[in-house]
């Protein structure tokens, strides 16, 4: 059983299109989290929620539209796709928004290829 | 606003050497501390934290982290490395008052040699 899972794996598209990737997880988590890991390696929030709430939106182009329709589901849209958007988006989920953080659990990503 | 610093992008390090791979962070408030370990092509995995008592944490495949609050940092040891070690390692941090937002570092990449 896939703790948090990712749909696509590979995703391949041209400039302007637009897209979404999904992710569920099964942990019981009430927080889930968008991460985007550039060429570099470099690991950056974009979003998070819990329980359905936005509560970390950082500065990301409004072409990125999170929705999550229930605290088990973060899905991530992007609209007009740009080279610079290539990169891959991770979800993750954690259960702690107060208190003490174990840790989060990541899925195992989706590579966005734009050309 | 808290930061992570990994002083050292690269590590090579031949088979069954000690590796060490520092981290630094910056913060106004107590934080958790994590490293997590992302083997090619794969998603992150925890490898191992700190949430308070013993500032020595072990995981169960060798590695360790000792947290210095005076120093700021969360250096990761192994003292025999082998090939499968070869992997980029994050070190992260998180605090209460922030969400627990986890924030990374940019990551160590260590190549283990035989």
């Amino acid at each position: 059983d896939t703790a948090v899972s990712q749909t696509p794996k590979y995703l391949v598209t041209q400039m302007g299109n637009d897209k979404s990737i999904k992710c569920e997880q099964n942990l019981g988590h009430d927080t889930m989290y968008w991460y985007k890991q550039d060429s570099k390696k470099f690991l950056k929030i974009m979003f998070s929620y819990n329980n359905k709430e936005l509560i970390i939106n950082e500065t990301v182009p409004n072409r990125f539209s999170p929705k999550s329709p229930d605290k088990a589901h973060l899905n991530l849209h992007i609209n007009s796709l740009e080279l610079g958007d290539s990169a891959v988006y991770f979800c993750a989920s954690s259960q702690a928004l107060t208190g003490m953080n174990y840790g989060y659990t990541f899925g195992s990503g989706t590579r966005l290829t734009v050309v | 606003a808290q930061s992570v610093t990994q002083l050292d992008s690269q590590v090579p390090v031949f088979e069954e050497a000690p590796v060490e791979l520092r981290c630094n962070y910056s913060s106004s408030v107590s934080v958790y501390l994590f490293w997590y370990v992302q083997y090619p092509n794969q998603g992150l995995q925890l490898l191992l934290k700190y949430l308070s008592g013993s500032t020595l944490v072990k995981s169960i495949n060798g590695f360790e982290a000792e947290f210095n609050k005076s120093q700021t940092s969360f250096h990761l040891r192994k003292p025999s490395v082998h090939i499968s070690d070869t992997a980029e390692y994050f070190c992260a941090v998180s605090a209460v008052a922030a969400g627990n937002k986890l924030t990374f570092g940019g990551g160590t990449r260590v190549l283990v040699k035989p």
